[in-house]
């Protein structure tokens, strides 16, 4: 089983739609983060939690929010979706140790019509 | 506000030969982490260099980081199809945040 769990891998969906993300991971990390990948742009941060009591905003947080439901779970939403919100999501850990990487799940691929 | 800034964005290259991309970042860090992305995957982390002068080297790949003129390399060497991928560097901007701030991408290709 993968460490780093993201649900769904894909989702089509139409503007103005509600959609929730989710992260579950295994490795027993504290710091959880949500990035956007676009094409040509790398990977951006969206939000980031160091435990259940602990959110804040990244780089590019607006019209997105996020539920640190325990220490393993990490959801971001979308409130009212919109078109240029299609992306590739990522779901990240980290220990907190900086020999160690942060550990990224598989994605999730957002369309937005 | 740290801004990390790799080149090339798109680099091809003959299998054998070698080459470099370059990560630069705008403030000090001494924590630099390179990943590896194939087409619709996750990332993949390649090498974690925490300090002044150091180096890592995996197969064909090593990574070098200089904090003093806040650049890091990837030099490939005698390249084969297999390494083709897309490559980021990621710099910690320091204290106990843990965030990364993720370059654009390298997009590599190697051609027989």
């Amino acid at each position: 089983d993968a460490d780093v769990t993201q649900t769904p891998r894909n989702r089509i969906t139409k503007t103005g739609k509600r959609i929730m993300l989710e992260c579950s991971q295994t490795k027993g990390h504290d710091r959880m983060y949500w990035y956007r990948q676009d094409p040509g742009l790398g990977l951006r941060l969206i939000y980031y939690s160091f435990d259940v009591k602990d959110i804040n905003k990244g780089e590019i947080s607006d019209g997105y929010s996020v539920s640190r439901q325990a220490q393993a779970k990490f959801s971001l939403s979308l409130e009212s979706a919109i078109p240029n919100q299609t992306a590739l999501y990522f779901c990240a850990t980290s220990g907190g140790e900086i020999n160690q990487p942060q550990h990224f799940g598989d994605g999730t691929r957002l369309s937005i019509l | 506000e740290l801004k990390v800034e790799q080149n090339p964005l798109f680099l091809s290259m003959q299998e054998g030969k070698n080459y470099t991309i370059y990560c630069n970042y705008s403030t000090t860090s001494d924590r630099l982490y390179w990943y590896r992305q194939d087409p619709g995957k996750s990332l993949e982390s390649l090498f974690v260099l925490l300090s002044n002068g150091a180096v890592k080297q995996e197969g064909r790949l090593m990574a070098s980081l200089d904090t003093k003129a806040r650049l890091s390399t990837l030099h490939i060497t005698a390249a084969v199809h297999d390494l083709s991928a897309t490559y980021f560097c990621a710099v910690d901007g320091g204290g106990s945040n843990y965030k990364l701030t993720f370059g654009k991408g390298t997009l590599l290709t190697v051609n027989p």
